[in-house]
């Protein structure tokens, strides 16, 4: 099936840098969802974007969804031992009906100590 | 309120059996979707129940299947298993179907390992 381009596929950063990953398609999408998913756990939704050049925060996370409608960004700043996981980006598409999301590759974030 | 239940949380079968797995979904909620995890193919679709209907399917072959109760919840079926569908197995539901899936809740998943 579709899926999302999602880089980078793994980061090792210390504790305290800022993160960005994004996630591209060839394809436009009406909505944009990041979800962080831990270790032996269900993904979870981190934030949603409705509109495009949309800028949303939840916390120290950040999203934005790209003009183009075919990308988007997210980025972490002052990274902390909870934030280990794998993020996963994931697109609704514009069609009328019976939409599914489509979801991206995930990128792992490990932190070094 | 309680989240998505999946049982059992972890499994192991043996290649050419057929394996169920379980979801319950959140009170209220009346879609439920299933996806395949696995590292090399990230989460794959595999088919969303609304009301005891199927709504939408992916790409999967005709051994996966599945199915919606009145209560909601629902049952995923893998027949004749393959070392290819060990994966972990998950399960989220939302209020509504479509564009209800912005409130999706995932389970833990079932994690199948067939040997």
């Amino acid at each position: 099936g579709q899926q999302l381009n999602q880089s980078p596929q793994s980061m090792f950063i210390q504790e305290g840098e800022d993160v960005s990953m994004n996630c591209t398609s060839s394809s436009i999408f009406n909505t944009w969802l990041w979800y962080k998913q831990d270790p032996g756990e269900g993904p979870v939704l981190l934030i949603a974007l409705y509109k495009a050049g949309e800028l949303t925060s939840n916390g120290r996370l950040t999203a934005q969804f790209g003009i183009t409608r075919k990308d988007s960004f997210l980025n972490i700043s002052a990274s902390i031992p909870s934030d280990v996981g794998i993020y996963f980006c994931a697109g609704l598409p514009p069609n009328f009906g019976n939409e599914k999301l489509t979801f991206g590759t995930g990128t792992r974030l490990t932190i070094i100590p | 309120k309680a989240g998505v239940t999946q049982t059992p949380r972890y499994l192991i079968k043996t290649r050419g059996q057929q394996v169920t797995l379980s979801c319950s979904p959140i009170s209220g909620h009346r879609s439920v979707s299933w996806y395949q995890q696995t590292p090399g193919q990230g989460l794959q679709f595999l088919f969303e129940y609304f009301s005891e209907t199927q709504r939408n399917k992916g790409n999967f072959p005709g051994r996966f299947s599945g199915r919606q109760f009145s209560n909601s919840r629902s049952e995923m079926n893998v027949s004749t298993l393959e070392l290819g569908d060990s994966a972990l197995y998950l399960c989220a539901s939302s209020l509504d179907s479509g564009r209800g899936s912005l409130g999706y809740t995932f389970g833990s998943g079932t994690r199948l390992t067939v040997v």
